[in-house]
């Protein structure tokens, strides 16, 4: 069965640098999103992108954080300089054009900003 | 805009007894429901999801949910738990662009 794919799982940096977080949408969908989960927190929304445009994005995904589709099968989500507040768990999902309402989602990175 | 609320952060049933998560979801426009689940250290796996046809809506292994438009609601249930059932549950609504609104979760714990 197709599946959404993630890496790394975990990811350890220090503030201020750079980290770009790395997905494998399912093959035949073309809507991809980004959401974070800080511990103990609910899941949040982050950006969506359809057709190499972003189509909506919340108030967290400031100009720190951009997206990425730089080839055909990855879909990136990248953090220019980490702040503490960053670290939590992101989750990438994607959906097909005919139902894009119903997303799948990946396993996650974890990401840790010391 | 869209949001939900889930009752009841944990949730504790014996194996072999009804489980009940309840949802209850706010929307300005005629909404899509979805339940999905997460066991430890994985990602959200997709349990069903109710896209405005039928408002008894059934799922895998063995879940089902109502959607009651009258209450706002769209309560998960299984009708016998099984340990393999302890997991997070999250319910979430979309209706506004695609984007998924979740609530805070529901921590199921099966006791033997």
């Amino acid at each position: 069965e197709p599946e959404v794919t993630q890496t790394p799982s975990h990811q350890v940096t220090q503030m201020g640098q750079e980290v770009i977080l790395r997905c494998v949408p399912i093959s035949n969908h073309l809507y991809f999103y980004w959401y974070r989960q800080i511990l103990g927190q609910k899941v949040e929304f982050l950006v969506s992108f359809y057709n190499n445009e972003i189509s909506e994005k919340s108030e967290i995904f400031d100009d720190q954080f951009s997206v990425e589709r730089p080839d055909g099968s990855n879909f990136t989500l990248k953090i220019r300089s980490t702040k503490l507040e960053d670290s939590a768990m992101y989750f990438c999902a994607s959906s097909a054009l005919t139902s894009s309402y119903e997303q799948y989602f990946g396993p996650g990175t974890r990401l840790t900003v010391t | 805009a869209q949001s939900v609320t889930q009752l009841g952060s944990h949730v504790s049933v014996s194996e072999g007894a009804l489980v009940l998560l309840r949802c209850n979801y706010s929307s300005s426009v005629p909404p899509y429901l979805f339940w999905y689940v997460q066991y430890p250290n994985q990602g959200l796996q997709l349990l069903l999801k109710y896209t405005s046809a039928a408002t008894l809506v059934k799922g895998i292994n063995g879940f089902e949910a109502e959607f009651k438009k009258s209450e706002t609601s769209f309560h998960l249930t299984k009708p016998s738990a099984h340990m393999s059932d302890a997991a997070e549950y999250f319910c979430a609504v979309s209706g506004d662009g695609n984007k998924l609104v979740f609530g805070a979760g529901t921590i199921l714990r099966v006791k033997s």
